[in-house]
């Protein structure tokens, strides 16, 4: 059973500060990792991919993996109100034809 | 960008009948398009794999017969809920795989609601 765990928050950042949402996954054969951004209503909008362990950076967004301990973290900089909104993690073994695994996603608002 | 389209956006229809949702990418071609359905509060749940030509490899607990899918060309899907019933009543996404990346670009979804 493949499993991806985040907090559901609500995750409450002040303005201009750096929010930080983790999530962990199960499945150890998992190389491809995603994070969304979802809007109420709306269907998720990818914000970053990351492939390799260490951080990926763009923009104000920086995406951190570490393979060993299943972890994958996204840090958001410079938080602004309309960063507000649900952020989730999602999984694959990758090659294209392996849906995604999502998490239950972060509630994240970011406080003017 | 790679765009997504669904169609409906909105559906409300009575139970017992049957609806269709189409999905298509616009500026890509997609051998592999995916289906998820989203409960209120709840994140995606992976429905189906839709493959161009072949059948659509469904995920454990989704009644095939119940959800229809059909990937007839390389930009388009499409699943027809089957004498949908008040619980069927969800947000349906697809996303599309484009063939040139390992990246998944999502629809709008379409939001069902059996009366």
């Amino acid at each position: 059973q493949k499993e991806v765990e985040q907090n559901s928050g609500p995750l409450s950042v002040p303005e201009g500060a750096i929010a930080s949402l983790n999530c962990t996954y199960s499945d150890r054969g998992s190389q491809s990792f995603f994070w969304y951004r979802q809007y109420s209503g709306k269907s998720p909008e990818l914000i970053m991919s990351i492939y390799s362990n260490g951080d990926k950076e763009d923009g104000r967004f920086t995406a951190q993996l570490n393979k060993a301990s299943q972890y994958v973290s996204l840090l958001i900089r410079d938080s602004q109100p309309s960063d507000s909104a649900t952020y989730l993690c999602a999984v694959n073994r990758g090659g294209g034809a392996d849906g995604l695994t999502f998490g239950k996603g972060t509630h994240l608002i970011i406080q003017p | 960008g790679a765009v997504v389209s669904q169609h409906p956006s909105r559906v409300i229809c009575k139970s017992g009948t049957s609806v269709k949702i189409e999905c298509r990418s616009l500026d890509f071609q997609a051998t592999t398009m995916f289906w998820y359905r989203q409960f209120p509060k709840q994140s995606l749940m992976l429905m189906a794999t839709s493959n161009e030509g072949s059948k659509a490899t469904y995920e454990q607990g989704v009644e095939k017969d119940k959800f229809l899918i059909n990937h007839a060309s390389l930009t388009l899907s499409t699943l027809t809920v089957t004498s949908a019933h008040p619980e069927d009543s969800s947000f349906y996404i697809c996303s599309a795989r484009d063939n040139t990346r390992d990246t998944q670009y999502f629809g709008p979804g379409t939001r069902l609601t059996v009366l």
